[in-house]
């Protein structure tokens, strides 16, 4: 079946870096996004990738690995405000979710 | 950026009534609408995919006579929650797919409709 794995929780510090992995087994590949979702809204893109590599956005990146099913999110000078959850997706070609990493920012 | 707008934005409702709530793409047109559900501290759970025109394709589990969805234009999907009970109760989201110059056809999420059935 399709599966796509995240932590459940993890918590960071203010200013600091943190990578939210996601593994995933699918019977095909068209691309994998990170979406942010803060608490009683809706998702919000932030990345996509289709080929293997790092791809830059300011203080996120996403990384992919298709031959190891893996990709992370690395957020950098982590702000209060990037407390949220932060689902992987793939699509293959249609677009399944994972169940989302809560990521709680101390100061 | 592509908007997409969902009306209305939360409902209260007793037991047994319809619901009908909107999603509309506002500058772009969608071929395609999914339709979520989300419980409290639970993923996105894609209830069904719509297409302007044809029926909707529902996940497995979801009771079509129950929630009904039409697709009538390339910027407007319905989804009605009939003769609702509180377990209905939950988080509504939409989202839409077009040429909406995203990502690997990334989806555009609504603001979501929170639906609460007394």
């Amino acid at each position: 079946g399709q599966n796509i794995d995240q932590p459940t929780e993890m918590t960071a510090t203010e200013g600091a870096i943190v990578q939210i992995n996601c593994t995933y087994q699918t019977s095909g590949f068209n691309g994998l996004f990170w979406y942010q979702q803060h608490a009683g809204e809706a998702p919000t893109f932030l990345s996509y990738n289709v080929l293997d590599g790092l791809e830059e956005k300011g203080r996120f990146s996403s990384f992919l690995s298709r031959s190891k099913g893996y990709s992370y999110l690395l957020l950098k000078e982590l702000q209060m405000k990037d407390s949220a959850s932060y689902l992987c997706a793939v699509r293959y070609p249609i677009l399944i979710w994972g169940a989302g990493t809560k990521l709680i920012i101390k100061p | 950026g592509a908007v997409v707008s969902q009306h209305p934005s939360w409902v209260i409702c007793k037991s047994g009534t319809s619901v009908k709530i909107e999603c509309r793409s506002l500058d772009f047109q969608a071929t395609t609408m999914f339709w979520y559900r989300q419980f409290p501290k639970q993923s996105l759970m894609l209830m069904a995919t719509s297409n302007e025109g044809s029926k909707a394709t529902y996940e497995q589990g979801v009771e079509k006579d129950k929630f009904l969805i039409n697709h009538a234009s390339l910027t407007l999907s319905t989804l009605t929650v009939t003769s609702a009970h509180p377990e209905d109760s939950s988080f509504y989201i939409c989202s839409a797919e077009g040429l909406a110059g995203g990502e690997g056809d990334e989806q555009f999420f609504g603001p979501g409709t929170r639906l609460t059935v007394l």
